[in-house]
């Protein structure tokens, strides 16, 4: 079975600065990867997305994530913070016979300004 | 507006009362699910559905029901709720059966039992 880790539950950047937040899953073959964002009060929303290819892929709001099948890693990088960047991030592998998608606990973003 | 909504977005119920969540999908999708959202255990799947009729379990299904006779409607039942199935309920939608598709999220049920 699939599974995701993300290291840090709670990370504070200043706004402008760039950010990293980290992924890692485990999974035997290489699985189907996703970044959301959850604003407070709201549903989930896509950023971006891994299935092959170029291993480093761009997504909405100036996002982009980097593949790393050595590392069995998908962080998410941002350049430059804006405030409205403040959420909560989810790492998703998607995989296995029900193509289930398994999401990590998240990673709490503040952004100070 | 391609979307998926759930009702009640807020509930507050007490323990044993039979409640239902909906959740409606106006994209044609076959592909249905329910989440819980807890703090600090992030988002676990209760139920999936791959098409009309066709249901399974999840990680934590245990509580839980749901139906799925139409194409567009994916109904969450609890029969008897308990305190611990307080929580933050998201249903989403996804076009085909396979994993690599976006998987569209509703706003959210948030769910009291006291």
């Amino acid at each position: 079975a699939q599974s995701v880790t993300q290291p840090d539950i709670h990370i504070t950047v200043s706004e402008g600065a760039s950010l990293e937040l980290r992924c890692n899953y485990s999974y035997g073959a290489t699985p189907y990867l996703f970044w959301y964002v959850q604003s407070p009060g709201q549903g989930l929303q896509l950023l971006l997305k891994y299935f092959s290819g170029d291993t480093l892929v761009q997504g909405i709001k100036g996002f982009e994530a980097e593949f790393k099948r050595s590392q069995s890693s998908f962080n998410l990088r941002k350049p430059s913070v804006h405030w409205s960047d403040a959420a909560e991030y989810f790492c998703a592998v998607g995989a296995g016979s029900n193509y289930k998608l398994t999401f990590g606990k998240g990673t709490l973003l503040t952004v100070n300004p | 507006e391609a979307q998926v909504t759930q009702n009640p977005r807020y509930l507050i119920t007490v323990t044993g009362k039979k409640l239902t969540v909906t959740c409606s999908q106006n994209m044609n999708h076959e592909y249905m699910s329910w989440y819980r959202q807890d703090p600090g255990l992030g988002l676990r799947q209760i139920y999936y559905s791959m098409n009309v009729e066709v249901t399974d379990k999840g990680d934590v299904p245990e509580g839980y029901k749901v139906s799925r006779k139409e194409k567009r409607n994916f109904p969450l039942i609890l029969e008897s709720p308990s305190p611990n199935q307080t929580s933050l309920y998201f249903c989403a939608s996804r076009a085909g059966t396979g994993s690599g598709g976006e998987l569209f999220f509703g706003e959210g049920s948030r769910l009291t039992v006291l």
